[in-house]
């Protein structure tokens, strides 16, 4: 089963601090890689995309992918508690019809 | 302009009914997805649709069953509900290529079954 795995959380941090989140996936043959939020009771929304190693930031947003852990991150600088809400981390795994598999998902609560 | 739209938006219903749910989407993508997300935030595939043509089909009961009347439209129909129907069910879209993936997904149906 090709899988991609993220810790569930609750994740909390307090306003200003970086916030830090992680995924791992299982299928080496991965190339393409995505953090999209999902606030509660919304629907998910892209937020960061990463397809080499290394980093690449957006604004407050860093993704980091490294392809020999098979691990990737998002940190979130100055976290406001706007960015309170759930992380999917979600990889898209060779052969697979443009399928995205997510992981289940990290709740951030971000504290004033 | 919404760019992915589902009706119903909710849905309450007793086990054993049939009920369906539409979706459209005015981006011109030519593929779409629906994904179920359960109680507990795991958003699953269930089935993709590119140019009308289904090319995933997870295991997901036969008691499902996707549509495609044009690239636009995506609806999903379920048979004799059970109770661990209950879910809320996602429209997305994509436009394929190289590096790209980026799922535009609909507001959600929350399905209940009681």
């Amino acid at each position: 089963q090709k899988e991609v795995e993220q810790n569930s959380g609750p994740l909390s941090v307090p306003e200003g601090a970086i916030a830090s989140l992680n995924c791992t996936y299982s299928d080496r043959g991965s190339q393409s890689f995505f953090w999209y939020r999902q606030y509660s009771g919304k629907s998910p929304e892209l937020i960061m995309s990463i397809y080499s190693n290394g980093d690449k930031e957006d604004g407050r947003f860093t993704a980091q992918l490294n392809k020999a852990s098979q691990y990737v991150s998002l940190l979130i600088r100055d976290s406001q508690p706007s960015d309170s809400a759930t992380y999917l981390c979600a990889a898209r795994m060779p052969g697979s019809n443009y399928k995205l598999t997510f992981g289940k998902g990290t709740l951030l609560t971000v504290n004033p | 302009d919404t760019a992915v739209s589902q009706t119903p938006k909710y849905l309450v219903t007793q086990m054993g009914n049939d009920k369906s749910i539409k979706c459209e989407q005015n981006l011109g993508h030519d593929t779409m997805y629906w994904y179920k997300q359960d109680s507990k935030k795991f958003l699953k595939i269930m089935f993709s649709y590119n140019n009308k043509e289904l090319i995933i089909n997870e295991t997901v009961p036969n008691r499902f069953s996707p549509k495609s009347p044009d690239k636009a439209h995506l609806n999903l129909h379920i048979n004799s509900l059970e109770l661990g129907d209950s879910a809320v069910y996602f429209c997305a879209s994509s436009q394929e290529g190289l590096n790209t993936g980026e799922l535009f997904f609909g507001e959600g149906s929350r399905l209940t079954v009681l």
